[in-house]
């Protein structure tokens, strides 16, 4: 089976805090690759990340930083001094090279931060 | 265009009308994507479309929605006879060649109300 588990459905933190939203998937493939998409209350949904199952480097981008680990099969997502513009819905997504690879992407129930100043 | 556009940005319809949603996805995409979000869940893929073809239909609810493409351009998403239960955000989505590493890019979605 292909699936995305966001476990937290809310969180909320105070401005400055850090916070980690955590992602775990399951699919049958060797090659996939997840994503990490952020939807403000705009709705447009907005591209974070993508990680290929073959490259277990932890990155980071100014505040952000992913830690994906597939001992575990989780790609967690950390956002370090929170601001109140990180307020929105985050979505974790896999892509499985082996769906006839077309890109469709299987979406995890998203996790809603809310940063309070 | 410079990004995905859907319209109406909001639809309300009465229980039993047909809806027509519309897609315009970035010029020289050949994939597309439907996906619907209701209240407070995450998304559900609907279909793709790889050119003006639909490799991948199995997220159509039921027989009742209906999509096409032309010109390997616009979409349209078609709901016949609506439901309460359609109520929801369908987000519209393209990506340059629909290979499973692309990012996908997304309009801001048509909200849709069923009273």
């Amino acid at each position: 089976a292909q699936k995305v588990t966001q476990a937290q459905t809310e969180i909320s933190v105070v401005e400055k805090e850090d916070v980690t939203l955590d992602c775990v998937y399951e699919t049958r493939d060797t090659t996939y690759y997840l994503f990490w998409y952020k939807q403000p209350p705009s709705g447009e949904l907005v591209f974070l990340i993508r990680r290929n199952s073959f490259d277990e480097q932890n990155e980071i981008s100014g505040r952000y930083s992913w830690n994906f680990q597939k001992s575990t099969s989780s790609f967690n997502f950390t956002i370090t001094a929170s601001q109140v513009v990180d307020s929105a819905v985050y979505f974790c997504a896999l892509s499985p090279h082996g769906s006839g690879n077309t890109g469709k992407l299987i979406f995890g129930q998203g996790t809603t931060l809310q940063v309070k100043p | 265009g410079a990004g995905v556009s859907q319209s109406p940005s909001n639809k309300v319809t009465e229980k039993g009308k047909d809806v027509e949603l519309r897609c315009d996805p970035i010029s020289g995409h050949t994939a597309l994507y439907w996906y619907r979000q209701r209240l407070g869940q995450g998304l559900e893929f609907l279909i793709y479309f790889q050119g003006n073809s639909a490799p991948d239909k199995s997220g159509l609810p039921s027989d009742r929605f209906s999509a096409e493409r032309t010109g390997e351009s616009v979409s349209t998403l078609t709901i016949q006879r609506t439901q309460q239960e359609d109520s929801a955000v369908y987000l519209c989505a393209s990506s340059p060649d629909g290979r499973a590493n692309e990012k996908l890019f997304f309009g801001s979605g048509t909200q849709l109300s069923v009273l």
